[in-house]
């Protein structure tokens, strides 16, 4: 089976705090993404990364960035977070057809 | 922009009966996904098509690029297909690097 996993599930800062969510792969899947999903809404894509250092912007990168050291870790850091970022985050990883996403992680910026 | 417009946005069907699901696309996309978003809020993945016709189970999904629609049809729903149904098309990029461009849902409620 194909898995993406997330850690943490579940995340609680205060405004202003630096957050690190985390995504892992065991497929050596090149592609990954980030996504957030805000209530009643699709998914909006955040980055996408290509391969190891080689990482893009999205549709609403602003206030984050990413890392990709190895290709089987995709980090998601937000710098001062601020409380517009509350939402919930999902990583995706690809080998060129369809997405597989992990479980999400649960962020609340307070 | 490109845009995934979803209907209907929310659904209700008895236990045994179906429906169908439709997303249409502004823009010619390359390949849609369907998934279901289940309670715990796990994005479950139920079709990827670049063309045509696939089926599993009492799901059935299709995409027709060059009128830029795509469909999923459920048939005998069953209470644990409740949830929400989104579909997602890939426009644009090479490969596994397309972005992909989610509709707003459809909140499925299946009852006994």
């Amino acid at each position: 089976d194909m898995k993406v996993t997330q850690m943490p599930r579940y995340l609680i800062k205060r405004m202003g705090e630096n957050v690190l969510l985390e995504c892992g792969q065991d497929m050596s899947h090149e592609t990954m993404y980030w996504y957030r999903q805000d209530p009643g809404l699709g998914l909006q894509l955040i980055y996408i990364s290509y391969d190891v250092d080689s990482n893009s912007e999205g549709d609403i990168p602003k206030g984050y960035r990413v890392s990709r050291k190895k290709r089987e870790h995709f980090s998601l850091i937000l710098d001062s977070a601020k409380t517009n970022q509350t939402s919930v985050y999902f990583c995706a990883s690809s080998p060129s057809t369809a997405q597989y996403f992990g479980p999400g992680t649960r962020l609340t910026v307070l | 922009g490109d845009q995934v417009e979803q209907s209907p946005s929310a659904l209700s069907l008895h236990e045994g009966t179906g429906s169908a699901l439709r997303c249409n696309f502004t823009t010619t996309m390359r390949a849609v996904q369907w998934f279901q978003q289940n309670s715990r809020g796990s994005l479950i993945n139920l079709f990827y098509l670049a063309s045509g016709t696939k089926e599993n189970g009492r799901l059935k999904s299709t995409f027709n690029s060059k009128e830029s629609y795509s469909t999923l049809h459920i048939r005998d729903a069953q209470l644990e297909d409740s949830g929400t149904y989104f579909c997602a098309a890939e426009a644009g990029g090479q490969g596994g690097s397309a972005k992909l461009i989610f509709g707003e849902g459809t909140k499925l409620t299946v009852s006994s």
